[in-house]
């Protein structure tokens, strides 16, 4: 079956400026995550949606970091007045956790660059 | 606060030979996950162990998890130039309701010929 997609692949932006992520899950996973990853890094935690609502934005770095995810899907990542700091590999995963595993799958990512 | 240590940080090794590539985690947890990743790509899940003494094998990678040591390994055995990729560790988070992931830096494995 299909397996985590998002979109774009590259986005390249002048700070200041708005951007949005895209995360599509596996059919049927009901938890959602976005993690970031900067170069030389482990990906870091960002946010963890169960269902339709933010069970946990813990790892969003301040309020210009926000996402959603209306019907319980597709998942979006909106970062305002971006900064060159912000520039990393954005990584959603998506999971079933209805078994003991919990095991995450992650999609190719967005690179960011903030110019 | 949670935190998740692997070593070596860097590893060439040639093809043919063995290792262990190490994880330690600083408080308890109920699950530890593999991961590799390729240049550019996503990361590909490996293994998860969930108790003490668990031990899992695929092909030429063996991964094993000491819940007392807060300690797992990733072993190499007879290394091939298709291994060299990186390799993360990861623990939930305590707690388990977020079920969020804790990496480790990484390591960066090279397979010589």
């Amino acid at each position: 079956g299909a397996g985590v997609s998002q979109t774009p692949s590259n986005k390249v932006t002048e700070k200041g400026k708005y951007v949005e992520l895209r995360c599509d899950p596996i059919s049927g996973h009901t938890a959602l995550y976005w993690y970031r990853q900067s170069l030389g890094q482990g990906p870091e935690f960002l946010i963890y949606f169960q269902g339709t609502g933010a069970a946990d934005d813990s790892g969003l770095p301040n309020d210009r970091f926000f996402a959603v995810r209306p019907e319980g899907s597709v998942s979006t990542l909106k970062i305002q007045r971006t900064e060159r700091g912000d520039s990393a590999v954005y990584l959603c995963a998506s999971s079933y956790q209805r078994t003991i595993y919990n095991e995450q799958f992650f999609g190719p990512g967005t690179r960011l660059t903030v110019l | 606060e949670l935190k998740v240590e692997q070593n070596p940080l860097f590893l060439s090794m040639q093809e043919g030979k063995n290792y262990t590539i190490y994880c330690n985690y600083s408080t308890t947890s109920d699950r530890l996950y593999w991961y590799r990743q390729d240049p550019g790509k996503s990361l590909e899940s490996l293994f998860v162990l969930l108790s003490n003494g668990a031990v899992k094998q695929e092909g030429r990678l063996m991964a094993s998890l000491d819940t007392k040591a807060r300690l797992s390994t990733l072993h190499i055995t007879a290394a091939v130039h298709d291994l060299s990729a990186t390799y993360f560790c990861a623990v939930d988070s305590p707690g388990g309701a977020t079920n969020k992931l804790i990496f480790g830096t990484g390591t960066l494995l090279a397979v010589q010929p």
